[in-house]
């Protein structure tokens, strides 16, 4: 099983430009979130969903988008990107069983 | 809401030795969870150990434990035997039993381990 898989790695963004996260789990998990995580900081909730087609807000989720149309895939869209977006970005899937699975991260960078 | 604290940004341990890492929360519900990650320098998130606040006998894993004090709010993370690949991010984390599983992260605490 891969896991959880984020796309891409690394990305360099200029301010105004937006970009979409790409997250995937192939292990039929009905939960999935989006974190940030700033330099030496806690992650904070941005979105997170509870199936295909259910999406709601977490703690931080000003200038974000998300949609979940199968239950494997979770985009992140960022719209008009800011410096504040500057981040490392996790995508987590969870079971039922309170096991959670975490994306190795996206490092963004806005400039 | 529900807030966690870790009030020691960084901390260091001789190899062999035992540290702990302190963790409050602050929540008035009985029903939640609470975990500790490590993130190592590859930004993985990898579970450490996991207490449901229900039970009253602290979870252990091998060299971790945990000294959960549900009235003080209190969920401190001990190492035992530390080796240098200890060395790590370490997050406290707390869910609410009905909260759809959103986590919420401490500020992290940074563990260096001395050879």
């Amino acid at each position: 099983n891969a896991g959880v898989t984020q796309t891409p790695k690394f990305r360099i963004l200029k301010i105004g430009q937006s970009m979409t996260l790409q997250c995937t789990q192939d292990m039929n998990h009905n939960y999935m979130y989006w974190y940030r995580q700033d330099p030496g900081m806690g992650l904070k909730l941005i979105y997170y969903s509870v199936g295909a087609g259910i999406t709601d807000k977490g703690e931080v989720p000003n200038g974000y988008n998300v949609s979940r149309s199968t239950t494997e895939d979770f985009p992140l869209r960022l719209e008009l990107a800011a410096p504040s977006q500057t981040s490392v970005y996790f995508c987590a899937s969870r079971n039922d069983r309170n096991g959670y699975t975490f994306g190795s991260g996206t490092r963004l960078t806005v400039v | 809401a529900q807030t966690v604290t870790q009030s020691q940004p960084e901390m260091s341990v001789q190899e062999a030795e035992t540290v702990t890492l302190s963790c409050t929360y602050d929540t008035s519900e009985s029903d939640y969870y609470l975990f500790w990650y490590k993130q190592p320098p590859s930004r993985q998130m990898i579970l450490v150990i996991r207490q449901e606040a229900y039970k009253q006998q602290n979870a252990t894993e091998n060299r971790f434990s945990v000294n959960f004090q549900k009235a003080a709010k209190s969920f401190s993370l001990k190492i035992s035997d530390s080796q240098l690949g200890d060395a790590a991010m370490y997050f406290c984390a707390f869910r609410l039993g009905t909260s759809y599983g959103k986590l919420t992260f401490g500020q992290g605490t940074i563990l260096t381990v001395h050879p």
